[in-house]
């Protein structure tokens, strides 16, 4: 089985844009979801979305936003970028008892 | 309080040695899981090992082990026979809940490792 796969790998942005991430789960699985992973925080969870709802949801600023697609494919989405989200995003796809990563998109805000 | 406590910032070790990387958590929900990542300079997060908050014996998945002793609120890893390419981040990440309906990991703050040659 092919693995989570996440598009762009790589983005440059200004402040102020918008930027739309891209995953797509292991060929099965219905729910997905993102972290953010900086070095000041860490690794923190984003939202979770299973069968094109979101069902969970971390302490983010509505700038952050993301959607699920029938398909499972999900994206997010953060407006008006800030220098502060300088990070690598990653995305995860739930198995039978854990969470598989794909392997990330750095987003670097200029 | 954290809720997944990681001491070791960093480690040293010689290959072919064992090492045991520290975790510690804190919840109050009987039913949980636990897991540990390994994150190399690339980014991504490779699945290693997950125990369920029920489950009665340790994980094993080939060198990797987990050492959970319940009372403790400990799940240590512990890998065998290190390799150079052992060389990587590695997280400890819980789960609180029943096994389906809520996926937030909440991680701890990492170990980075380092294998000798």
């Amino acid at each position: 089985k092919a693995g989570v796969t996440q598009t762009p790998r790589y983005l440059i942005k200004t402040r102020g844009q918008q930027v739309t991430l891209s995953c797509s789960p292991i060929s099965g699985h219905r729910s997905v979801s993102w972290y953010q992973q900086t070095p000041g925080q860490g690794l923190q969870f984003l939202f979770e979305y299973f069968s094109e709802t979101q069902r969970n949801k971390g302490n983010f600023p509505g700038r952050f936003s993301g959607r699920q697609f029938s398909n499972s494919r999900s994206e997010m989405n953060v407006s008006t970028l800030e220098l502060g989200d300088s990070a690598l995003y990653l995305c995860a796809s739930r198995g039978q008892e854990t969470q598989y990563f794909g392997p990330g998109t750095r987003l670097l805000v200029l | 309080a954290q809720k997944i406590t990681q001491t070791q910032p960093g480690m040293f070790v010689q290959e072919k040695e064992a090492v045991t990387l520290d975790c510690t958590y804190d919840t109050s929900d009987p039913s949980y899981g636990l897991f540990w990542y390994k994150q190399p300079s690339s980014g991504e997060m490779i699945f290693l090992i997950y125990q369920g908050s029920y489950d009665q014996q340790n994980a094993t998945e080939g060198r990797y082990s987990l050492n959970f002793q319940k009372a403790r609120k400990s799940a240590n890893l512990v890998i065998s026979a290190s390799q150079l390419g052992d060389s990587a981040m590695y997280f400890c990440a819980m789960r609180e809940g029943p096994n389906f309906g809520n996926e937030k990991l909440t991680f701890g703050t990492g170990t980075r490792l380092t294998i000798i040659p």
